[in-house]
């Protein structure tokens, strides 16, 4: 199985920093690599498809990058309602696996 | 409005059996790929299992392979995930998921997810 390695697993920001996050295959996965963000309580909703695909409706303060084994998602001025738990996926093959996450505190 | 209802959530005691539910609405259900993710108390999430959209290829984690069986049935736009013998460890929120169209492989719609609680 493919394995995702994402750091930080957390890191404490404030309103208007910028952030991003790392996420490292054990292998090549070319682009098929998927964010995610999760608040308490409630499911993971989609970011970011093929590593740079903005999906509808989320603001365009979101970006990502990478192709090979090296991706990031990077949040460029963050916001109150960015403050949640952050996962990498990749969709190269199956299992579709995760990275452990990385949480968003205020610091 | 795509929809996700997930069901059969409860408490079973180790080696116990469970069958979950995931009932689709909005979208014609026999043309994607579904899985199921789950996610244990303050843990990370971790795929399962996942069908093919004529369910015959299957896909399981390590974890729960030979344990787990996926399934779906296209005339009731409904996934279902076996699962036996189970452990303390499959203690989790299970969501069933469903795979974008398009070649991304993304899970782009989630279920609410429900809990499994392994326990004697």
């Amino acid at each position: 199985d493919i394995r995702m390695t994402q750091s930080p697993s957390s890191l404490s920001a404030s309103v208007g920093d910028r952030v991003t996050i790392i996420c490292r295959a054990s292998r090549g996965i070319s682009a098929y690599v998927n964010w995610y963000q999760q608040k308490p309580g409630k499911p993971p909703k989609l970011l970011m498809s093929a590593a740079s695909r903005l999906q509808s409706g989320v603001p365009s303060r979101f970006s990502g990058s990478g192709v090979g084994t090296d991706f990031t998602l990077t949040i460029s001025t963050l916001q109150p309602d960015d403050f949640a738990t952050y996962y990498c996926q990749q969709s190269y093959t199956t299992p579709r696996t995760f990275g452990g996450g990385t949480k968003i505190e205020i610091k | 409005e795509v929809q996700l209802v997930e069901s059969g959530e409860g408490l079973v005691q180790p080696g116990g059996s469970l069958r979950l539910s995931c009932a689709a609405s909005g979208f014609t259900f026999r043309t994607y790929e579904m899985h199921w993710v789950r996610q244990a108390p303050g843990k990370g999430l971790e795929y399962v299992s996942g069908t093919s959209s004529n369910g015959r290829i299957t896909y399981y984690a390590d974890s729960v392979k030979g344990r787990f069986t996926v399934s779906r049935d296209n005339s009731k736009n409904t996934l279902y995930l076996q699962m036996d013998s189970l452990r303390p460890d499959d203690m989790a929120v299970y969501y069933c998921s469903r795979e974008s169209i398009g070649g991304t492989g993304a899970f782009d719609y989630w279920g609410q997810g429900m809990l499994v609680t392994v326990s004697s």
